[in-house]
């Protein structure tokens, strides 16, 4: 089955600075790569998403970036804030009826 | 006008009793699911329905039986409870079949055996 490997597992960036987190999956037929963020007691949130036809994509401060060849993913995230500080998690999947296989997450620390 | 809600948001039980969460999504989705994240952070599926229907079962322990009345509704139930248990629960729902939709999750349900 699929598995997903993320790193760091944590991070600490002085606000203002960028914050980049890596993902590797196993399964070539993964097609749907999104990114949930969780603060702290909270549920986690879609906060963008990728599919396998497409290798860039950005929303406002928060881009994610595919190379389908290496079998990795990114998330970056510009300007940050101290609201950017939360649990990130990356994820995939192969197709429609598959499961979403996440990460093991990132602990995103903004500093003011 | 809560997406999806589970009820209780705490559950504070002892070893060997039973207990049930209920989840319900006013989304019109078709698919559901319950996640299991524990200390660790980890979000690991556990089952998934689509339309009432089990296609995704992962390996749990058959102390744990979902129930899923219709699609707007998934229940957990949980036979003696074990201190491994301790965990936060997660419902979730999404269009279609779901693996490859944005999925909406609950606000959780903390659980702790003791």
């Amino acid at each position: 089955g699929e598995n997903v490997e993320q790193h760091p597992s944590t991070l600490s960036v002085q606000e203002g600075d960028s914050a980049v987190i890596k993902c590797t999956y196993s399964d070539s037929a993964s097609n749907y790569f999104p990114w949930y963020k969780q603060e702290l007691g909270k549920r986690p949130q879609l906060i963008i998403d990728i599919r396998s036809n497409v290798g860039e994509k950005k929303d406002q401060r928060i881009a994610v970036t595919l190379n389908k060849t290496a079998k990795h993913f990114s998330l970056h995230i510009t300007e940050t804030q101290p609201e950017d500080s939360a649990v990130y998690f990356c994820a995939a999947s192969r197709n429609s009826w598959g499961k979403l296989q996440f990460g093991a997450g990132t602990q995103v620390v903004v500093t003011p | 006008d809560t997406a999806v809600s589970q009820t209780p948001k705490y559950l504070v039980t002892q070893m060997g009793n039973d207990k049930s969460i209920k989840c319900e999504q006013n989304l019109g989705h078709d698919t559901m699911y319950w996640y299991k994240q524990d200390s660790k952070k980890f979000l690991k599926i556990m089952f998934s329905y689509n339309n009432k229907e089990l296609i995704i079962n992962e390996t749990v322990p058959n102390r744990f039986s979902p129930k899923s009345p219709d699609k707007a509704h998934l229940n957990l139930h949980i036979n003696s409870l074990e201190l491994g248990d301790s965990a936060v629960y997660f419902c979730a729902s999404s269009q279609g079949t779901g693996g490859n939709n944005e999925q909406f999750f609950g606000p959780g349900t903390r659980l702790t055996v003791l």
